[in-house]
């Protein structure tokens, strides 16, 4: 079956670090990822979205990696702030329909 | 500002009775989307309308409905909420369905059954 899984651990990082999140993903063959952001109580925030042919995307002091090889993607926040806590989730087009990860919950301390 | 409305924001409603959550775009987009997210856990999508097209994921239950009145609005009705239903409704659009069309998600609904 299809599973796109995330780390349901949380990743507490210090301020100015660079927090990593991964993607992994199963028996899916996706031509292209979506990173999104998820506040407590609010809807998700569309991020990145980063094409198969495409091994990386920035936006700002965002990153985001795509290897199809090993069915994962990654997702960087470089000098990381407090403002950036959130739970970040990767979504993949499967069967004409967006399918989400659970996510991963960061928490920047200052 | 262009925008997902969502009301109400929280909503009690009690076992087995009737509850109707609501949507609206300001974005003039031709899909809508319902989904059910419960604690950490991904968002599932229950359905989506192309305009005036519906389209039913399989496994979403029969207890939920859609109706989408004009290209603005879109409702999800429950039939019947049981406990299990509680959970936060997000209701979603985009400019089309390409995998390349971002999607724009309200606030959510947060339904909470007693």
């Amino acid at each position: 079956s299809q599973k796109i899984e995330q780390n349901s651990e949380a990743l507490n990082i210090q301020e100015g670090k660079t927090a990593t999140l991964t993607c992994n993903y199963t028996n899916y063959s996706p031509a292209y990822l979506q990173w999104y952001r998820q506040d407590p109580g609010r809807g998700p925030v569309f991020l990145l979205l980063i094409r198969e042919n495409e091994k990386e995307k920035r936006k700002e002091r965002l990153k985001v990696t795509f290897d199809t090889t090993l069915k994962q993607s990654l997702f960087h926040i470089t000098a990381s702030q407090p403002a950036d806590s959130a739970t970040y989730l990767c979504a993949l087009y499967s069967w004409g329909k967006l399918q989400f990860g659970a996510g991963t919950q960061v928490v920047v301390t200052p | 500002d262009a925008m997902v409305i969502q009301n109400p924001r929280y909503q009690v409603t009690q076992f087995g009775k009737p509850v109707t959550l609501s949507c609206s775009q300001t974005l003039n987009h031709n899909v809508m989307y319902w989904y059910q997210q419960k604690s950490s856990q991904a968002p599932k999508l229950l359905f989506h309308y192309y305009d005036k097209d519906f389209n039913n994921e399989a496994d979403t239950p029969d207890n939920f409905q859609s109706r989408r009145p004009n290209t603005s609005f879109c409702f999800l009705d429950i039939r019947s909420p049981g406990l299990g239903d509680a959970a936060m409704y997000l209701c979603a659009t985009s400019r089309t369905s390409s995998v390349t069309d971002t999607q724009y998600f309200g606030p959510g609904t947060r339904l909470t059954v007693l």
